[in-house]
């Protein structure tokens, strides 16, 4: 199947400082990635659509300019926290479209990055 | 908007029992749903998937329907066992290519 991976898994950083998280198609190119976070024993939330080549789509209450997403190829998308508060700890989890073509759309999870801000 | 909803929150069974998670949609016009399992800490990993044309799947122990006209889809695991102890996560995609819209989840225990 369709794998998809993230890095890093885990991440400490400092409040102010900014983190970038990659999300990797490994075995097909996405057109379309998406990235949710999903705090404790919370449903993963959307927080933006990365398509390749143009603006990501951000989702109401999300910062563009806190999350900045850059998805500079069919198989890269990126996410970064520029400074990070403690309140942004969370674990964020992208994925990759398979899609087009008359496919059934499934989307394949990365394993999720847990992020933690002191 | 659409809403999904899933019931119960959480369930402890002893190994070898059949059972039933619940999930439910608000807005019936959906394009597919998914079913996933999430271990502590982890990611999604992908379980089944239907379509909305399809009623049902199934996968090995595991077997989901879908009844989109009542907004409901069920996942069906058979004879459990603990290393099926894990949050199971109903998600329903509006429209073909868009992003999931995701459950709480069910933690489900099984017991040795």
């Amino acid at each position: 199947g369709a794998v998809v991976s993230q890095h890093p898994s885990r991440v400490i950083c400092k409040s102010g400082t900014s983190v970038k998280i990659e999300c990797r198609s490994l075995d097909f190119q996405a057109t379309t990635m998406f990235w949710y976070r999903q705090f404790p024993k919370q449903s993963l939330m959307l927080m933006a659509t990365s398509n390749e080549g143009s603006k990501a789509t951000y989702e109401q209450g999300v910062e563009k300019d806190k999350f900045l997403i850059n998805h500079a190829s069919l198989t890269l998308s990126t996410l970064t926290v520029t400074s990070a508060h403690p309140e942004d700890s969370s674990f964020y989890i992208c994925s990759a479209r398979v899609g087009a073509g008359g496919l059934s759309y499934e989307q394949y999870f990365g394993p999720g990055t847990r992020l933690t801000v002191t | 908007k659409q809403e999904v909803t899933q019931i119960p929150a959480a369930l402890s069974v002893p190994e070898g029992e059949n059972l039933v998670l619940n999930c439910s949609f608000t807005d019936s016009a959906i394009y597919n749903l998914q079913w996933f399992r999430q271990d502590p800490g982890k990611g999604l990993t992908s379980l089944l998937l239907i379509q909305s044309s399809q009623r049902e799947q199934t996968s090995g122990r595991l077997n989901a329907s879908l009844d989109k006209s009542s907004g409901r889809s069920t996942l069906y695991i058979a004879a459990s066992q603990p290393g099926d102890s894990a949050t199971y996560l109903c998600a329903v995609g509006n429209q073909a290519g868009t992003a999931l819209i995701f459950g709480k989840g069910t933690t489900l225990s099984v017991s040795s």
